[in-house]
């Protein structure tokens, strides 16, 4: 596809159960970045992954959040034993060397902890 | 760390309207700085973006946005905002290489 793709859409989990969340960047762009969205709190940075180097994991809010990126493409973030506090919508973005140009948003997966 | 504020959470406006919207962020130095706009049910695009040169970016749909290094600001504007500009709008501004650092956005409503 021509943008940044992210699956599921929705999903709606119980409190403590474990959730994948997918992205698939743009074809070409080195560059892969997840944001979580809450209400009023406007875009929170989680993780950045650029070609092979080492992740930058600094914006991860706490060990339950993992995220990997395979092949240098697809990337999927794990939250393991939601909390109804991890309820956001979840953004993925990736952009196209070099490395810091204009980021491209996908539409998100929201995600309702009950 | 960069921070961004934003200061106006809600708006509303008639057709017709000027607009404006606050953005500041918190230290100098080189700064590349962006509006970003979430249409309802759409995801994130960019607007503008500022990185050097002229102060005073043009961006898509009308909107302009304009970089004061004395003030820490890049205030978006529009002189006449239409129905369809209802959105919410978010000022970043990118802290090193790579890391954008967002306000927590403007919902931008616009009355027929």
């Amino acid at each position: 596809g021509a943008g940044v793709s992210q699956s599921p859409s929705n999903k709606v989990t119980e409190k403590g159960k474990d959730v994948e969340l997918r992205c698939d960047p743009i074809s070409g762009h080195t560059a892969l970045y997840w944001y979580r969205q809450s209400l009023g709190q406007g875009l929170e940075f989680l993780i950045y992954f650029q070609g092979n180097s080492a992740p930058d994991k600094s914006g991860l809010p706490s060990d339950r959040f993992s995220a990997e990126r395979t092949g240098g493409s697809v990337s999927t973030l794990t939250i393991q034993r939601t909390q109804q506090e991890d309820s956001a919508v979840y953004l993925c973005a990736s952009s196209p060397p070099p490395t810091g140009n204009t980021i491209y948003f996908g539409e998100g997966s929201w995600l309702t902890v009950v | 760390a960069q921070s961004v504020s934003q200061h106006n959470h809600h708006v509303i406006l008639s057709e017709a309207a000027s607009l404006e919207l606050g953005c500041n962020y918190s230290y100098g130095g080189t700064v590349n700085l962006f509006w970003y706009v979430q249409y309802p049910g759409q995801h994130l695009q960019l607007l503008l973006k500022y990185f050097s040169g002229d102060p005073l970016v043009k961006g898509i749909k009308g909107f302009e946005a304009e970089f004061i290094k004395s003030k820490f600001s890049f205030n978006l504007r529009k002189p006449s905002v239409q129905w369809s500009d209802t959105a919410e709008y978010f000022c970043a501004v990118k802290e090193g290489t790579y890391k954008y650092i967002f306000g927590t956005g403007t919902r931008l409503k616009v009355l027929a």
